[in-house]
């Protein structure tokens, strides 16, 4: 079972705009990381925030912890054609062995 | 170099056969994993490894086995493939410090079709 869910599945936007995509879950979490991948290629960590943490940047990136709602939000300002890929979240469970399990992913189409 | 090489990148195999893919990591890591990708449906977790003598079933391990042969190798086998394995495969290592996981680096993927 997955315990994080990406929403929207997919998202399709010009450049120059933000694009957000949100990440909801069951259990309480110790860590959740964001994650992108480029078709076909492999996972590039994108950003980790703690259960203890609510907001953290990298860059253009900005990642939101709500942990009372069991969910996160991702937003890309000023999106390139570069970003165009998917996003996945992933979360481990707290007072388990902290195993990241992984979300469905957004579909992220950057248009020129 | 890359911290997390997987061999092969591609393979095309027949229904029966047996396979391996195999994951080498330079990170110094402890914690290895497989996860199995398929459209739609995210990344699954196979197996997991918290150190050499310590191997651990995931969600979707039927089908699977794997060995940890170092602390740099974790390999994954396929007994006998089915084409409903045919997939893209990660290997994944990430650390544990302070009671508290990290990071996972991810391999570049094996595209595996069972034919």
């Amino acid at each position: 079972s997955q315990q994080g869910e990406e929403d929207p599945q997919a998202l399709s936007i010009q450049e120059g705009e933000n694009a957000t995509m949100n990440c909801s879950y069951k259990t309480s979490i110790n860590n959740l990381q964001w994650y992108r991948q480029n078709s076909g290629r492999g996972l590039v960590h994108l950003i980790l925030i703690r259960s203890n943490e609510r907001e953290k940047h990298s860059g253009r990136l900005r990642v939101t912890l709500d942990t009372s709602k069991k969910s996160s939000s991702l937003l890309i300002t000023a999106s390139r054609a570069a970003d165009t890929a998917s996003y996945f979240c992933a979360t481990d469970s707290s007072g388990g062995s902290y195993i990241p399990t992984f979300g469905r992913g957004t579909s992220l189409i950057v248009h020129p | 170099d890359a911290d997390v090489t997987q061999t092969p990148r591609n393979r095309i195999t027949k229904t029966g056969k047996r396979i391996m893919l195999e994951c080498s990591q330079t990170k110094g890591h402890d914690r290895m994993y497989w996860y199995r990708q398929d459209p739609g449906l995210g990344l699954r977790l196979i197996y997991y490894s918290f150190d050499v003598k310590d191997i651990n079933k995931g969600e979707i391990s039927d089908g699977y086995s794997v060995s940890r042969q170092a602390q740099a190798k974790f390999s994954l086998s396929l007994e006998s493939a089915i084409p409903n394995q045919t997939a893209l495969y990660f290997c994944a290592t990430s650390d544990f410090t302070s009671g508290r996981q990290e990071t996972q680096y991810f391999g570049p993927g094996t595209r595996l079709l069972v034919l």
